[in-house]
């Protein structure tokens, strides 16, 4: 089966950095996507890795290992908004969206 | 630009009685078109998606059914609603052909079956 792992919920302080973390198995890969979801609201699009590495994009980044099936998201100097859902997603071989539940991120001032 | 409408964004409802849900997507010919739902602390379940006007795929068998009348309209409805059909409900938008483009959603409704 097609799996997706990541914490429920993680709790970090106003300033800090923080990494979320992001396991795959799915039937083949074709690319991995981070959404942002405040409470209550739709999902946001944050970033797309398909190749191994860091991208990076202000506050935010996004890495991927292929052959470890893991991707993080770090996010830097944490803001009170950042508190919000972080949603992995990964497309697989059919090019369909494979989705993680989601980490909960709560700061803390 | 492109823009999603999705409506309404509340709707409480009684078990068993008829649901229409509307997606109306602004700004992009033949998008690929998605009805999610997503359970209180939960990740996204998709319910169907359209590659065109009367192309539907069901992923999840159950009492919905979707309908792409339109290139930019999506609906999604039921004939009689259970208690376990209760939960926030997303349309979502992408361009044709480019997976690699991310899904863009809109606001969501949130639904109670009473």
């Amino acid at each position: 089966g097609q799996n997706i792992d990541q914490p429920t919920e993680m709790t970090a302080t106003e300033g800090a950095i923080v990494q979320i973390n992001c396991t795959y198995q799915t039937s083949g890969f074709n690319g991995l996507f981070w959404y942002q979801q405040h409470a209550g609201e739709a999902p946001t699009f944050l970033s797309y890795n398909v190749l191994d590495g860091l991208e990076e994009k202000g506050r935010f980044s996004s890495f991927l290992s292929r052959s470890k099936g893991y991707s993080y998201l770090l996010l830097k100097e944490l803001q009170m908004k950042d508190s919000a859902s972080y949603l992995c997603a990964v497309l697989d071989s059919n090019y369909q969206l494979i989705w993680g539940a989601g980490t909960k991120l709560i700061i803390k001032p | 630009s492109q823009t999603i409408h999705q409506w309404p964004a509340t709707l409480v409802q009684p078990v068993g009685s008829p649901l229409s849900l509307e997606c109306t997507v602004e700004g992009t010919s033949n998008p690929n078109l998605y009805w999610y739902r997503q359970a209180a602390g939960r990740g996204l379940q998709l319910l169907f998606y359209s590659v065109g006007i009367g192309q539907i795929s069901s992923e999840v068998p159950q009492n919905l059914s979707a309908s792409r009348p339109q290139d930019r309209q999506f609906i999604l409805s039921s004939k009689k609603l259970l208690l376990s059909d209760s939960g926030f409900y997303l349309c979502a938008w992408s361009l044709r052909g480019e997976p690699h483009q991310p899904q863009h959603f809109g606001d969501g409704t949130r639904l109670s079956i009473l």
